[in-house]
């Protein structure tokens, strides 16, 4: 079966601080890889996904940026974090071979909060 | 820009009463429709999926419809448990996934 694992849990950083956050998927080959923020009192927001190895598609326009080194691998950085990068981060993954078109399925998530 | 709507935000009900969790959207163009459990803190656990040719979906205690020509869906679970207490959010697939603000649930003891 196949699992969805993010790392850290929880983080506290200082504004202008770097940011690394990592995915990983464990079970499947090939998955689409997409990274969401959930911050308080909005819906999930689309930051990044990615097709394959190296190819990265962003959604919104911002100081974070994402790369997928490995086919299971996806990473969401920042050079220097502001105040309103504070939110709760998540992973997804799919199938891109499923017939369930995009079905997607989450990771436990990181609380990040910037002070 | 599809545009998702829950309502209501918030629902509180006794045990065991049957709970109704309404979801709406704007463009009927999708593939399908995904409804998510999310605990406080956690990540969000997918619940039920439902393809755009379907009209309903089941899994035990919950069943899910789709009217994809009124832009609707409806989250039905029977026999609440509080152990159903969470948040329940809907998303609505095109191209990508568009989130509703969910629907939070306590359901008393």
């Amino acid at each position: 079966s196949q699992t969805i694992h993010q790392w850290p849990a929880t983080l506290v950083q200082p504004v202008g601080s770097p940011l690394s956050l990592e995915c990983t998927v464990e079970g499947t080959s090939n998955p689409n890889l997409y990274w969401y923020r959930q911050a308080a009192g909005r819906g999930l927001q689309l930051l990044f996904y990615s097709v394959g190895i190296g190819q990265i598609s962003s959604e919104v326009p911002q100081n974070l940026s994402a790369s997928r080194p490995q086919d299971r691998q996806f990473i969401l950085s920042s050079k220097k974090l502001l105040l309103s990068d504070s939110g709760f981060y998540l992973c997804a993954w799919s199938d891109p071979s499923s017939e369930a078109y995009n079905e997607q399925f989450f990771g436990p998530g990181t609380r990040l909060t910037v002070l | 820009k599809q545009e998702v709507t829950q309502i209501p935000a918030a629902l509180s009900v006794p045990e065991g009463e049957n709970l109704v969790l309404n979801c709406s959207f704007t463009d009927s163009a999708i593939y399908n429709l995904q409804w998510f459990r999310q605990d406080p803190g956690k990540g969000l656990t997918s619940l039920l999926l439902i393809q755009s040719s379907q009209r309903e979906q089941t899994s035990g205690r919950l069943n899910a419809s789709l009217d994809k020509s009124s832009g609707r869906s409806t989250l039905y679970i029977a026999a609440s448990q509080p152990g159903d207490s969470a948040t329940y959010l809907c998303a609505v697939n095109d191209y990508k996934l568009s989130f509703g603000a969910g629907t939070t649930v306590t359901v008393r003891a």
